[in-house]
């Protein structure tokens, strides 16, 4: 079975600094990836996904992630973070070894932006 | 505009009581989930149903039940053998199939049970 490990529950950047979370992921197949971010007491907004083609993948709100196979990492970053990335971030893998629909999530990492 | 909309928002729960949480969606998708979420804990699969009338247990079905009579409605009942209800719960639709398999999500209702 698939899954995801997100490195570090918290991580706290100063605001106009490097965003870097950070997303490892377990598949017997090249999966489809996804990050997804979440506002206090909100659902899950999807912020990038990769499939299939380029791997590096641009987003929403300036955020982007590389699909690295040879590494199983799917890292996502932007380069200045603004006070309104304050948010909670899940990475999820679909992994079509299984034949299956449904994605697994990673933990999730809470990211702070200090003025 | 299409979206999924969850209700009620916030829940309070007398202990021994079963509720329903709804879940609608107006997106034509087939295929919808339940999560559950709690701090630190990541979201953990509960239900999910690929087609009416049919559903499958997730990770953490136990305590919970669900119907799919209607392709827009997906209902979660939290019954009173969930011994720890007090959580966020979110639902999700996708398309099914070929399609990538993206989650698109309502804005949540958040149990307490007292």
């Amino acid at each position: 079975a698939q899954s995801v490990t997100q490195l570090g529950s918290h991580v706290s950047v100063s605001e106009g600094a490097l965003v870097l979370l950070r997303c490892n992921y377990s598949s017997s197949v090249p999966p489809y990836l996804f990050w997804y971010v979440q506002y206090p007491n909100q659902g899950l907004q999807l912020l990038l996904k990769y499939t299939t083609g380029a791997t590096l993948v641009k987003g929403i709100n300036g955020f982007e992630a590389e699909f690295k196979k040879s590494e199983t990492s799917f890292h996502l970053t932007k380069p200045s973070a603004h006070m309104s990335d304050a948010a909670e971030y899940f990475c999820a893998v679909r992994d079509f070894g299984a034949g299956s629909y449904q994605l697994t999530f990673g933990k999730g990492t809470k990211l702070s932006v200090i003025p | 505009d299409g979206g999924i909309t969850q209700s009620p928002k916030y829940l309070f729960r007398k202990e021994g009581q079963n509720v329903t949480l709804s879940c609608e969606q107006n997106l034509n998708h087939d295929a919808m989930y339940w999560y559950r979420q709690d701090p630190g804990q990541g979201l953990r699969l509960i239900y999910y149903s690929q087609i009416v009338n049919d559903f499958q247990k997730g990770d953490i079905a136990e305590g919970y039940s669900v119907s799919r009579e209607k392709k827009e409605s997906f209902p979660l009942t939290v019954t009173s053998a969930q011994k720890n209800p007090t959580a966020f719960y979110l639902c999700a639709s996708s398309l099914p199939g070929g399609n990538t398999g993206e989650l698109f999500f309502g804005e949540g209702s958040r149990l307490t049970v007292l």
